[in-house]
């Protein structure tokens, strides 16, 4: 079946503009996370959400940083006014529950570049 | 809150030699421990896990861990490295109690020589 799929692949803004990025989860699975890859910085976690649970946004490093998801499905992660710093790539993951015992799929990620 | 360390940045191996990738973890209580593997330009697959059970788990392409609760370790290992095996691996870890976070080292680039 169909995987974790994100878009944009790639994204180039300026510093200052808004950014907004999509991920669309495994049909069927309840908890979608967001997570940030910076160069050798590892994985670094920012927000999941379970159903229609409020969702977990201690990972979100500031109050620029944003995200939605849409019922249960589709989710979106919104920066608004970019900083250089904020470049990295976005992997999206989700998950059958939010289960400890389910691993979680990832998508391509979307990389973000800011000039 | 749940952590993980893994203590090489890169590991050289020659094609057909066994490859060890190192993990040790920290966690309240008992650990789920799982595996990923990135390679160039794709997003994080899954490689196995320990939930419970038997110590040894063996997972996708050959692969395999090891958990050790003393050692609060989880070595992901396999017997004869491919070079298809070049990649970048994450140990990751989560509570069976608490938080629903998974937390990830900070990844080992494995580059196996032909």
């Amino acid at each position: 079946g169909a995987g974790v799929s994100q878009s944009p692949s790639n994204k180039v803004t300026e510093k200052g503009k808004d950014v907004e990025l999509r991920c669309d989860p495994i049909s069927g699975h309840t908890a979608l996370y967001w997570y940030r890859q910076s160069l050798g910085q590892g994985l670094e976690f920012l927000i999941y959400f379970q159903g229609n649970s409020a969702p977990d946004k201690s990972g979100l490093p500031s109050d620029r940083f944003s995200a939605e998801r849409t019922g249960g499905s589709v989710s979106t992660l919104t920066i608004q006014r970019t900083q250089q710093e904020d470049s990295a790539v976005y992997l999206c993951a989700s998950s059958l529950t939010l289960g400890e015992r389910n691993e979680q799929y990832f998508g391509p990620g979307t990389r973000l570049t800011v000039t | 809150a749940q952590s993980v360390a893994q203590p090489e940045d890169q590991v050289n191996v020659a094609e057909g030699n066994p490859l060890t990738v190192k993990c040790t973890y920290s966690v309240s209580g008992n650990p789920y421990l799982f595996w990923y593997v990135q390679y160039p330009n794709r997003g994080l697959q899954f490689l196995l896990k320990y939930i419970t059970g038997d110590n040894l788990v063996k997972g996708s392409y050959g692969f395999e861990a090891e958990f050790n609760k003393s050692q609060t370790s989880f070595h992901l290992k396999k017997p004869s490295a491919l070079v298809s095996d070049s990649a970048l691996y994450f140990c990751a870890v989560r509570a069976t109690y608490g938080n629903n976070r998974l937390a990830f080292g900070k990844g080992n680039q494995v580059v196996v020589i032909p």
